[in-house]
């Protein structure tokens, strides 16, 4: 199965915002909205930040939203902050319920 | 408070199984989905595949061959074996649970590196 693919890496500025894209086959994002984004610190695990393409979890700030449109989903960071900085994952099921997880984005505050 | 803990071996040899064990607290395995995922040095996240507590598994299909996950209830623990290992399996080994199908990893553990050198 076929990796979602995401930039390798994108940049701003504090107080700015910023998108990160994710695109991937049908068989992935197709009519599903079981799409999720993941923040990853350096030697650190993964913490969830977005799940079912623009929900988020009680203790993840507001600054973080998330949409999709067809066979691309996105993650925004608005008011960009240096604790923001870190490798950002998007991740979706497939329709075989198998999980497909993006190269990754690294997220540099100018 | 849910936390899961990896542990087992950080140094196997090549053509071996390497296994390894989450432990689950604060919480009960029953009902939901456990997850393995691993990340190579330097690399992205992979997903290894996931058990539902009755035993059901799904696996990636490009690990399929190699791995298999178990899980112990009484233990409220559950495992992972990937056979036949090679140098591209050295990684972080991550455990993680899934409520329901579809729904996201929403509580990881902090991983677990395994080398394969001889």
């Amino acid at each position: 199965q076929s990796a979602l693919t995401q930039p390798a890496s994108v940049s701003g500025s504090p107080g700015q915002s910023i998108t990160i894209s994710c695109t991937g086959p049908s068989s992935a994002f197709g009519d599903y909205n079981y799409v999720s984004w993941y923040q990853q610190h350096p030697f650190k695990a993964p913490k969830l930040m977005i799940y079912d393409v623009n929900n988020r979890p009680s203790d993840v700030s507001d600054r973080f939203s998330g949409s999709k449109s067809g066979n691309t989903a996105s993650l925004t960071i608005s008011g960009l902050r240096a604790e923001d900085e870190a490798h950002y994952y998007c991740s979706s099921y497939t329709n075989t319920n198998t999980i497909l997880f993006g190269g990754g984005t690294k997220v540099t505050v100018l | 408070q849910v936390q899961l803990q990896e542990s087992g071996p950080g140094l196997v040899k090549p053509s071996e199984t390497l296994s390894l064990t989450c432990t689950v607290s604060g919480g009960s395995i029953n009902s939901y989905y456990w997850s393995w995922v691993r990340q190579s040095p330097g690399k992205g996240l992979e997903w290894i595949g996931y058990i539902y507590y009755s035993g059901r598994t799904n696996y990636n299909p490009s690990l399929k061959s190699r791995v298999s996950i178990s899980i112990a209830m009484s233990k409220t623990q559950f495992s992972l074996k990937v056979n036949s290992v090679t140098t591209a399996d050295t990684a972080v080994y991550y455990c993680a649970r899934i409520l329901r199908l579809g729904d996201p990893l929403d509580i990881w553990g902090q991983g677990t590196v395994v080398t394969v050198s001889s």
